[in-house]
């Protein structure tokens, strides 16, 4: 199975903060890898597919980037509503498999 | 836009069974993979199930092989799961989503409905 390591586990951040966050993968998943965002009391989100493509309807402050085993969520400028926790998953082979998370809290 | 509503959780004693639905509307069901993931509280997503479009080739998590069994009715847009002998670990919201880019050999899930909790205990 392919392991999926988040870090940080959490980021303090304040509005308008750029924040990063990073997944590595136990081994090559090419650019096959997504991003989602999880609000409390809610489903994820999908954010990112194939590494860096934004989902429709996604705010262009979100970007990915990365190949291989290791890929950057990038959050350009903190909004109020961007605390949430973030998932990355691995969309290469089954079994289909998430990050840790991370979550970003004020 | 795809629509996507869960049903049929609820508490269940060890070694139960439940069958949960999942009812989709906003898109072509029939051409798109569809999957279970779940959620334990507090814990991250975790992927249970996928079954494709057209051929109805289905993928298990190796701790739900054997107990599982993903199914669909392409005729009513419904996605259903099987889950026989619970086990306490197995508490969690199962959410189901589609998968469009599952015939490229992407599996992500781009759309999740809202939930439905299965609760192991005695």
């Amino acid at each position: 199975d392919i392991q999926m390591t988040q870090s940080p586990s959490f980021v303090s951040a304040s509005v308008g903060d750029r924040v990063t966050i990073t997944c590595r993968a136990s081994q090559d998943v090419g650019n096959w890898l997504a991003w989602y965002q999880q609000k409390p009391g809610k489903a994820p989100k999908l954010l990112i597919y194939a590494t860096s493509s934004l989902q429709s309807g996604v705010p262009s402050r979100f970007s990915g980037s990365g190949y291989g085993t290791d890929f950057t969520l990038t959050i350009s400028s903190l909004q109020s509503e961007d605390f949430a926790t973030y998932y990355c998953q691995q969309a290469n082979s089954f079994p289909l498999t998430f990050g840790g998370g991370t979550k970003v809290e004020i | 836009e795809a629509q996507l509503e869960e049903s049929g959780g609820g508490m269940v004693q060890p070694g139960g069974s439940l069958r949960l639905s999942c009812r989709a509307s906003g898109f072509t069901f029939s051409n798109s993979a569809m999957s279970w993931v779940r959620q334990a509280p507090g814990k991250g997503p975790e992927w249970v199930s996928s079954i494709s479009g057209i051929f109805t080739h289905t993928y298990y998590a190796d701790s739900v092989n054997g107990r599982f069994t993903i199914s669909r009715d392409n005729s009513q847009n419904t996605l259903h799961l099987q889950i026989n002998n619970l086990r306490a670990e197995d508490t969690a919201m199962y959410y189901c989503a589609n998968q469009p880019r599952f015939t490229s050999g992407y599996y992500d899930f781009e759309s999740w409905g809202q939930g439905t909790l299965v609760t192991v205990s005695s």
